[in-house]
């Protein structure tokens, strides 16, 4: 099984909402990573969890919360938001195995809309 | 930083037919990793490579791994409606360091399938 779940599917919100978006792994992955996608661009890399610890922030504005509440679970905090951070976030899991056949497995995302 | 040129940007193809799209990049990969896309969902995995030289297949799908680590090929035999969506390679650098768990992704290939 190689899947990643993420909820909820679709996010509207105003700008003084506070929300947040939640993924999970069942596959023991060590990693687990957030990505900000754009209408066809690639997925642009936010924040990488490995062992449950923060290890990368792509210097995200501070609106946007990490947070590995345990090995399977990611969320994303979401407070006082921009119209332009609107976009389709997607998660992402990965490090099971050695180290040289590293992967990453993404999540159906979550469409966010600010206004 | 590390980018990837990911050709053709898109492709307008007949149903039946072979598509091939390659990514190359300025820098070494320790890993590529081939993506489709559907519009409004996350990126699936095709097919990861994982040693300079590998080709491997998934179906219909062939991926090679450069011999000189900086380039991949994705041919796709048989072209079927279903085939339609983005196209990402992605290449991860070697283990361990800062940069381990960063992708870096191609900007995609657009493909269209006329029945």
């Amino acid at each position: 099984d190689t899947e990643v779940t993420q909820t909820p599917k679709h996010l509207v919100m105003g700008m003084t909402n506070k929300k947040s978006l939640k993924c999970e792994q069942h596959m023991g992955h060590r990693a687990m990573y957030w990505y900000k996608q754009k209408a066809k661009k690639p997925p642009e890399l936010m924040f990488v969890y490995s062992y449950e610890k923060l290890s990368i922030n792509e210097s995200v504005p501070s609106r946007f919360s990490p947070e590995c509440p345990n090995s399977s679970l990611l969320n994303l905090h979401l407070h006082a938001l921009q119209p332009e951070d609107s976009a389709l976030y997607l998660c992402a899991s990965g490090g099971v195995g050695y180290f040289y056949q590293e992967t990453q497995y993404f999540g159906p995302g979550t469409r966010l809309l600010v206004l | 930083g590390q980018q990837l040129n990911q050709s053709p940007q898109s492709m307008f193809i007949q149903e039946g037919e072979d598509v091939s799209m390659n990514c190359t990049s300025s820098s070494i990969f320790n890993t590529w990793l081939w993506y489709k896309q559907d519009p409004g969902e996350g990126p699936v995995l095709l097919i990861a490579l994982y040693k300079a030289g590998e080709l491997t297949s998934n179906g219909r799908l062939t991926a090679q791994f450069g011999i000189t680590r900086k380039d991949s090929f994705l041919n796709i035999s048989a072209s079927i409606p279903s085939d339609v969506g983005i196209y990402f390679c992605a290449g991860l650098p070697n283990a361990g360091g800062t940069s381990y768990g960063k992708l870096t992704f191609g900007q995609g290939t657009i493909l269209t399938v006329h029945p």
